[in-house]
C-alpha cells in the first residue's frame, strides 16, 4: 500500500486567484493521478502526472488552468488558476501501484476541499 | 465507448440485513475492476482488484465477485459502520486510468 498526504486540506480562496495543492507519497511511485469530486458526485479524473513524462489532461481539462508538476517519484502538485466559483470541490491525489500494466491497486489521498468565493 | 453504471443509488438497510450492490460495466478489455469504499469528507479506501469472471474476494463482511459484464459487493450481517459510499471503477488494457462510477450510498440502520 501507500500513504498519501495532502496539503492543505480545505481552503477558502477569491475568485481569480490561484492555489497550488501538494501531495506527497511515503515510498516512490511511478504513477500519479489527479482526480476532482464536486458535492455528492463521483470523480472525474483531470490527469495523469508520471514522473519524467508531461502530464496527460482528460477531455475538460487543460494545462493552463490545471498546470501539474512532478519533480520526483513521491511528489507532486496541483494548481487550480484563475479560480472561479465553479471550481469549488474535493481535488484528491491518487498513486497506482502494483506490476501489470497501468497497476494492481489505487490508493488516495485525503483530498483538498476548495471553496472558491 | 468504456463505461460503468452503479446499482442502486441509494441503499438503507437494518443492522444486519445482507444485500448486494452491482456495478455494469463496458469496457474493451478489461485490465481490472476495483472496489472503494468512500466515507463523507474522506479520500476514497481501496478495498479490492478483480482481474478476471469468475473471481471472488472476501474482507470481513464483504464479498466482491466478478462476471464478464458485472460485479457484485455482497455485504453480509452489515453493522452501521459499514454505511458509506461504495464506489466501483474499471480499467481497460490500452490505458493507465481508470472510469469510476457514480457510487452506491449505503446507510446501514442500528
Amino acid at each position: 500500500s501507500a500513504v498519501i498526504s495532502q496539503k492543505p486540506s480545505r481552503d477558502i480562496c477569491q475568485r481569480g486567484t490561484s492555489l497550488t495543492i501538494q501531495c506527497q507519497v511515503d515510498s516512490q511511485v511511478t504513477m500519479m493521478f489527479w482526480y476532482r469530486q464536486q458535492p455528492g458526485q463521483s470523480l472525474t479524473l483531470i490527469a495523469t502526472a508520471n514522473q519524467g513524462s508531461e502530464a496527460t489532461y482528460e477531455s475538460g481539462f487543460v494545462i493552463d488552468k490545471f498546470p501539474i508538476s512532478r519533480p520526483n517519484l513521491t511528489f507532486s502538485t496541483l494548481t487550480v488558476s484563475n479560480m472561479s466559483p465553479e471550481d469549488s470541490s474535493i481535488y484528491l491525489c491518487s498513486v497506482g501501484t502494483g506490476v501489470l500494466r497501468g497497476y494492481n491497486e489505487q490508493f488516495f489521498g485525503p483530498g483538498t476541499r476548495l471553496t472558491v468565493l | 465507448e468504456d463505461q460503468v453504471t452503479q446499482s442502486p443509488e441509494a441503499l438503507r438497510l437494518q443492522e444486519g440485513e445482507s444485500s448486494s450492490l452491482n456495478c455494469s460495466y463496458t469496457v474493451s478489455g478489461l485490465r481490472g475492476l476495483f472496489w472503494y469504499r468512500q466515507d463523507p469528507g474522506k479520500g476514497p479506501e481501496f478495498l479490492f482488484t478483480l482481474y478476471s469472471a469468475g473471481e471472488e474476494k472476501e474482507k470481513e463482511r464483504l464479498k466482491a465477485t466478478l462476471t464478464k459484464k458485472e460485479s457484485f459487493l455482497h455485504i453480509t450481517a452489515p453493522k452501521p459502520e459499514d454505511s458509506a459510499t461504495y464506489l466501483c471503477a474499471v480499467g481497460e488494457t490500452s490505458y493507465d486510468k481508470v472510469i469510476f462510477g457514480p457510487g452506491t450510498s449505503l446507510s446501514v440502520i442500528p
